[in-house]
């Protein structure tokens, strides 16, 4: 049971253009959302996160963007370079009250982007 | 200040060994959960261990197991070694506060043959 889809297993984009990279979950639990970077042979690399009672967040060219009722987010690169080609993770965690999921968080099975020069 | 480390980097066991892999989180925080990353299964949560105790755990079975000691300092353990054990393991550290963001370490490559 996948509960945090990340459903384009590749993204390749021009440099200088926006990069786009979806996620979907299923959980109407989980009440906040992280995008990680990955390159291989490391750990994932924090980027931006967003609770549900917002619908975007930014962090200089990084934009996150969540849809509660489509339970649906996206992160928005903007302008892509070549050094942000790596893995993106989305995951997801449930706090709200009651919730037993703490220091835990579901990931996405990850989108490969590549930017060209 | 100096991130979360993960030791050894790289290991090599064979099935039915047994292997303990550390993690020093980045000082201050008091949570540790552990992941194991495979090509097939992606990235998958094993536990959560807050102020030495296992507050939450993953769908893994008993020979994976972990504790933390007093200075958040953590291990984890797996026994009797499977080949489908051989993966990137993971440990990432947090305050431990709601909606806090969990910064990783490199990994441990564990290789089981």
């Amino acid at each position: 049971d996948q509960q945090v889809k990340q459903n384009s297993p590749s993204l390749s984009v021009q440099e200088g253009r926006i990069s786009i990279l979806n996620c979907d979950y299923t959980n109407s639990m989980f009440d906040y959302f992280l995008w990680y970077k990955k390159y291989p042979a490391e750990g994932p690399t924090f980027l931006i996160s967003i609770s549900s009672i917002k619908d975007k967040n930014e962090d200089g060219r990084f934009t996150v963007f969540l849809n509660k009722s489509a339970k649906h987010l996206s992160l928005h690169i903007v302008p892509s370079q070549p050094g942000d080609s790596a893995v993106y993770f989305c995951a997801a965690s449930a706090y709200k009250a009651g919730g037993t999921s703490y220091g835990k968080l579901t990931f996405g099975q990850g989108t490969i982007l590549t930017v060209h020069p | 200040k100096a991130g979360v480390t993960q030791t050894p980097r790289y290991l090599i066991k064979t099935r039915g060994q047994q292997v303990t892999l550390s993690c020093s989180p980045i000082s201050g925080h008091r949570s540790v959960s552990w992941y194991q990353q495979t090509p097939g299964q992606g990235l998958q949560f094993l536990f959560e261990y807050f102020s030495e105790t296992q507050r939450n755990k993953g769908n893994f079975p008993g020979r994976f197991s972990g504790r933390q000691f007093s200075n958040s300092r953590s291990e984890m353990n797996v026994s009797t070694l499977e080949l489908g054990d051989s993966a990137l393991y993971l440990c990432a550290s947090s305050s431990g506060a709601r909606k806090n963001e969990q910064f990783f370490g490199p990994g441990t490559r564990l290789t089981v043959l």
